[in-house]
């Protein structure tokens, strides 16, 4: 257990639909960090927040959205989604922003998207 | 901007033979840099990291890398592979402050018997 909690572990939706990725970061983290792993795009940094402020955006697209609570948990909203929007979406976690101690990853939610 | 490159999207190796990864960063601050091992169905989990200091590092699971700032490489070994070491691993590579941590696109590692 890596100290990072993603859920769910698995989700299949339908095209169109709209989804909710939840993670809470290891104790004492105060920055979140999202990437998608997809089998074509390899590893992809979507959105980073730090202490509930955005602090950096990769390839997210803007049918995707996160935000950071008070308790600094995240959760990515995917909408209107696509078949290729099927992939592993990790949530990883820091000290700080862009900590140089490296970063703790969750286990990943599978969305399949049919 | 920083980036990682991976040589070798799939390396096979005998058991018991050397583990080689490459890694090469492209940056114009030594950045501090990382290896993580993504087994199946899992996710990333952090091997070894440079910061400062010893050139050689250290990691779980008998994995080393040494960081070479002239050639600009950070390459992964391992004496003796085994087949637990069937993965994928990731090179990463942080700039300090606020930069993000840049990945490679990964090496998959396939143990032959």
């Amino acid at each position: 257990d890596s100290g990072v909690t993603q859920t769910p572990k698995h989700l299949i939706t339908a095209t169109g639909q709209r989804v909710t990725l939840r993670c809470s970061p290891r104790s004492g983290d105060l920055s979140v960090y999202w990437y998608q792993q997809s089998l074509d795009q390899g590893l992809q940094f979507l959105i980073q927040y730090y202490n509930g402020e955005e602090r950096a955006k990769g390839n997210i697209l803007e049918r995707f959205s996160a935000q950071q609570f008070p308790d600094l948990h995240s959760e990515l909203n995917l909408s209107s989604l696509e078949l290729g929007d099927s992939a592993l979406y990790f949530c990883a976690s820091s000290v700080a922003s862009g900590s140089n101690y490296g970063y703790t990853f969750g286990s990943g939610t599978r969305l399949t998207v049919v | 901007a920083q980036s990682v490159t991976q040589l070798g999207s799939h390396v096979s190796v005998s058991e018991g033979a050397l583990v080689l990864l490459r890694c090469n960063y492209s940056s114009s601050v030594p950045p501090y840099l990382f290896w993580y091992v993504q087994y199946p169905n899992q996710g990333l989990q952090l091997l070894l990291k440079y910061t400062t200091g010893a050139t050689l590092v250290k990691g779980i699971n008998g994995f080393e890398a040494e960081f070479k700032k002239s050639e600009t490489s950070f390459h992964l070994t391992k004496p003796s592979a085994h087949m637990s070491d069937a993965a994928e691993y990731f090179c990463a590579a942080h700039s300090g402050g606020y930069q993000k941590v840049t990945f490679g696109t990964g090496t998959k590692l396939q143990v032959i018997p």
